[in-house]
């Protein structure tokens, strides 16, 4: 099952407006929040994280927003640059009876325009 | 300084038979994690190791196992290769458990199953 859904596969934006990305969970077991970027032929990078006690956390352009009680998060880049065109994941960490999980979406991936 | 490196870069193996990949954490790390991603899908959690136990594990089958040595490095081995186990391994590295930290990725595996 999906724990982690990001269910816009693509997004496309003008250079210098914002970049919303969104992503739903489902299991109350996740307690720590990530967002990756990914370029080709490279693994993801670290972009930024937010823990279940916060609602935000901001990182220069980066912001994150996080509802608990909707289960649902979001990555907002202000502006945007082109040089931000990649696939973004979006990831959530917790631990259950099996150990530690990190779950991750399937990705949206960014169209930034010049 | 090196990042997580991944040995080795791609792979061609048979339907039933053995692989093990490797990976080396950047120095000083303590975690390793290893992924499974698929085209078109986000990283799949496979194993997390700390300081050398397994602390977490997903939702694959007992021919995958993985192992984490003295110096941190770690391997994943999976046995009686399937078609459907096509895909790049990802190796991502990080100081503590992982998950509630960022994680370092290498640039992954490629294993073609025939």
């Amino acid at each position: 099952d999906q724990q982690v859904k990001q269910n816009s596969p693509s997004l496309s934006v003008q250079e210098g407006r914002i970049s919303i990305l969104n992503c739903d969970y489902t299991n109350s077991m996740f307690d720590y929040f990530l967002w990756y970027k990914k370029y080709p032929a490279e693994g993801p990078t670290f972009l930024i994280s937010i823990s279940s006690i916060k609602d935000k956390n901001e990182d220069g352009r980066f912001t994150v927003f996080l509802n608990k009680s909707a289960k649902h998060l979001s990555l907002h880049i202000v502006p945007s640059q082109p040089g931000d065109s990649a696939v973004y994941f979006c990831a959530a960490s917790g631990v259950n009876t099996g150990g530690f999980k990190t779950i991750f979406g399937a990705g949206t991936r960014l169209f930034v325009k010049a | 300084d090196a990042g997580v490196t991944q040995s080795p870069t791609h792979l061609i193996k048979t339907r039933g038979q053995h692989v093990t990949l490797r990976c080396s954490p950047i120095s000083g790390h303590k975690s390793v994690s290893w992924y499974q991603q698929v085209l078109g899908q986000g990283p799949q959690f496979i194993f997390q190791y700390y300081e050398k136990e397994e602390r977490g594990r997903g939702n694959f089958p007992d021919r995958f196992s993985a192992r984490q040595f003295p110096n941190y490095s770690s391997e994943l081995n999976v046995n009686a290769l399937l078609l459907g186990d096509s895909a790049l391994y990802l190796c991502a590295s990080s100081f503590a458990s992982g998950g509630y930290n960022e994680q370092f990725f290498g640039p992954g595996t490629r294993l073609t199953v025939l």
